[in-house]
């Protein structure tokens, strides 16, 4: 069990800028989840995904964002046109399958700077 | 809607203290999962301890457990023999597992500084 890992840690970008992260579950773990979590405060839900499905996408998530879980392994998470707002930790945690526990499994987040 | 409401932005014990961190929810909900995660300083997001809403007895795990009042909506972390290394943020966090999506909703967090 080598954890859930995220790629990059850290990304420093200018505003109207693409960027991509990264997101690589627990191997056995079919259900995954993305947050946000600004600065003193808790994580906020931005999707869910059920193997390679999105079954759940949060109102947070504006059109300029956009995940994809391509065969229900790794997940990315793309924002478009990045803005100063979005400046946060995104926080990638994954589950074992119905039955198996309902403990999300966190990685270390990638840290998004705009400026 | 679920919340879930942390009214301690901050404590600091002594260590070997004890310390108690205070969290209330509200749900409508009967059927609820409860959690307690950790997330040191500049590290990941840790699970402490969990409690399902159907059992009655606290969860414990080694020095930490919890007081589970379900009619009270309110689930306490206790941390006995505090030490160092429990220094972080502490988020209490809901999850309605009859919701597809078995998202979680989160506390602002407590931030525990443990002094020497």
């Amino acid at each position: 069990d080598t954890g859930v890992s995220q790629d990059p840690r850290h990304k420093i970008t200018k505003r109207g800028q693409n960027v991509t992260f990264r997101c690589d579950p627990i191997s056995e773990h079919n259900r995954l989840y993305w947050y946000r979590q600004t600065l003193g405060q808790g994580p906020e839900f931005l999707t869910y995904f059920q193997n390679e499905a999105q079954l759940e996408k949060s109102r947070l998530l504006s059109d300029r964002f956009s995940a994809e879980r391509p065969k229900g392994s790794f997940s990315t998470l793309e924002i478009q046109r990045t803005e100063q707002g979005d400046s946060a930790m995104y926080l990638c945690a994954s589950s074992p399958p119905m039955g198996g526990g309902y403990e999300q499994y966190f990685g270390p987040g990638t840290r998004l700077t705009v400026t | 809607a679920q919340t879930v409401t942390q009214s301690q932005p901050e404590m600091s014990v002594q260590e070997a203290e004890t310390v108690t961190l205070s969290c209330t929810y509200d749900t409508s909900e009967s059927n609820y999962y409860l959690f307690w995660y950790k997330q040191p300083p500049s590290r990941q997001m840790i699970l402490v301890i969990r409690q399902e809403a159907y059992k009655q007895q606290n969860a414990t795990e080694n020095r930490f457990s919890v007081n589970f009042q379900k009619a009270a909506k309110s689930f306490s972390l206790k941390i006995s023999d505090s030490q160092l290394g429990d220094t972080a943020m502490y988020f209490c966090a809901f999850m309605n597992y009859m919701d597809s999506n078995y998202q979680l909703i989160w506390g602002a967090g407590t931030k525990l500084i443990i002094k020497p």
